[in-house]
């Protein structure tokens, strides 16, 4: 039971160009998400997170949207950079207010190609 | 800084040894998990130790795994009579302010 899914294995954008990755999960009980890049040969990397209560974030050229009723989230990579491309992971988990994330469940990841 | 070190980082061992696989956390991080990616597959949680309190081990695919974690700092995953589909990446990872920090990973290859 595949409790968080990325649909899309692969994405190709020019660069400069907005990138969407998108995710679902069917577990309501998910209350915080966040997106990792991994890098061949390297451990992933923390990029965005938010919270339920919230439906933007944003750091910079990253934004994550959640829309709860669908039980989707997204990532908005603009403009997006060749140096971009890599593996994003979205992970979803039942925080409650606790400082630490706790488990994580990942999706497949989608891996992602931006063209000079 | 020191982020979260791995070793060994490659381990090829044969059918039927045990492992043993350690993570390192950053200074001060009070939890701490361990997760797999086989090939083409998102990361899978194994266990995870936050502080004091009893492991949650929920992940574990089977009794041949397990992990301690000594002095609320370093962590050791073993796994016992290796089987090929235990080959995978295996990704520890420390976590202090709602963000996990992860390790460079261990590939295992069962042959």
């Amino acid at each position: 039971d595949q409790q968080v899914k990325q649909n899309s294995p692969s994405l190709s954008v020019q660069e400069g160009r907005i990138s969407i990755l998108n995710c679902d999960y069917t577990n309501s009980m998910f209350d915080y998400f966040l997106w990792y890049k991994k890098y061949p040969a390297e451990g992933p990397t923390f990029l965005i997170s938010i919270s339920s209560i919230k439906d933007k974030n944003e750091d910079g050229r990253f934004t994550v949207f959640l829309n709860k009723s669908a039980k989707h989230l997204s990532l908005h990579i603009v403009p997006s950079q060749p140096g971009d491309s890599a593996v994003y992971f979205c992970a979803a988990t039942r925080k409650e207010g606790s400082s630490n994330t706790g488990k994580l469940i990942f999706g497949q990841g989608t891996t992602l190609q931006v063209k000079p | 800084g020191a982020g979260v070190s791995q070793s060994p980082s490659n381990k090829v061992t044969e059918k039927g040894k045990d492992v043993e696989l350690r993570c390192d956390p950053i200074s001060g991080h009070t939890a701490l998990y361990w997760y797999r990616q086989s090939l083409g597959q998102g990361l899978e949680f194994l266990i995870y130790f936050q502080g004091n309190s009893a492991p949650d081990k929920s992940g574990l695919p089977s009794d041949r795994f397990s992990a301690e974690r000594t002095g609320g700092s370093v962590s050791t995953l073993t796994i016992q009579r290796t089987q090929q589909e235990d080959s995978a990446v295996y990704l520890c990872a420390s976590d202090l302010i709602g963000e996990q920090y992860f390790g460079p990973g261990t590939r295992l290859t069962v042959t």
